[in-house]
């Protein structure tokens, strides 16, 4: 079954640093394009961030030059560092891979991220 | 601009069918999208994939009451006999040059 797992969200300051950790199973993270995407509170879904397969990356507008995706390949593991976050920032972030139709059809259950003002 | 733009809500009875429409902004017309369902406190969960020509792929599990076509710069997603479980936010996705974009999202509510 392939899955994927987050972790590490929670409570922090504004203009703190967070990191998110996805770990997958069923798949290899080095073999697929994956994503970041998150929703806040009562709202619709936002694109954040994608690794492809090659290594190259790209980010939305709103946390260019303040997130960075990256992953381990050897712990199967994706990552996004947050910095510099900001209240609007606080949202419940999803890791999901592309299928070769370029859709998302694996999702985690989500880790919520709170920043506080 | 790549924008998709969804109706906030729509509604429908029991065992009654419903269409909900994705647009494409200008100069997009040709995009392909794809279609999630979010229940109630749950992560999003794939449907299908709808092409410019009306051709769908649909993704593990999505019931065959659920179709997608096209007309033009609109995507559509229909369920044939709404049933309750149904009864969630759907959202459309495409993919530009390096990134991702969501429509709005519309809320089905079952009557």
């Amino acid at each position: 079954e392939m899955k994927v797992v987050e972790s590490g969200g929670g409570l922090v300051q504004r203009g703190g640093s967070l990191r998110l950790s996805c770990a997958a199973s069923g798949f290899t993270v080095s073999g697929s394009d994956i994503n970041w995407v998150r929703q806040a509170p009562g709202k619709g879904l936002e694109w954040v961030s994608i690794i492809y397969s090659g290594g190259n990356t790209n980010y939305a507008d709103s946390v260019k030059g303040r997130f960075t995706i990256s992953r381990d390949n050897s712990k199967n593991t994706l990552y996004l560092q947050m910095n510099s976050l900001r209240a609007e920032d606080t949202a419940v972030y999803y890791c999901t891979r592309e299928n070769a139709d370029w859709a998302f059809d694996i999702w985690g259950q989500g880790t919520m991220v709170t920043v506080s003002s | 601009q790549l924008v998709l733009t969804q109706s906030p809500s729509a509604s429908a009875s029991l065992g009654a069918p419903v269409n909900l429409t994705c647009t494409l902004s200008s100069g997009h017309s040709t995009y392909s999208i794809a279609w999630y369902q979010q229940q109630p406190e749950k992560g999003p969960r794939y449907l299908m994939k709808v092409n410019s020509d009306g051709s769908h792929r649909k993704g593990d599990g999505t019931p065959d009451r659920l179709s997608g076509s096209s007309s033009g710069a609109e995507r559509y997603l229909t369920i044939s006999s709404l049933q309750s479980e149904d009864e969630a936010d759907y959202y459309c996705q495409t993919w530009g040059t390096g990134i991702r974009v969501f429509g709005g999202g519309t809320k089905v509510t079952v009557l």
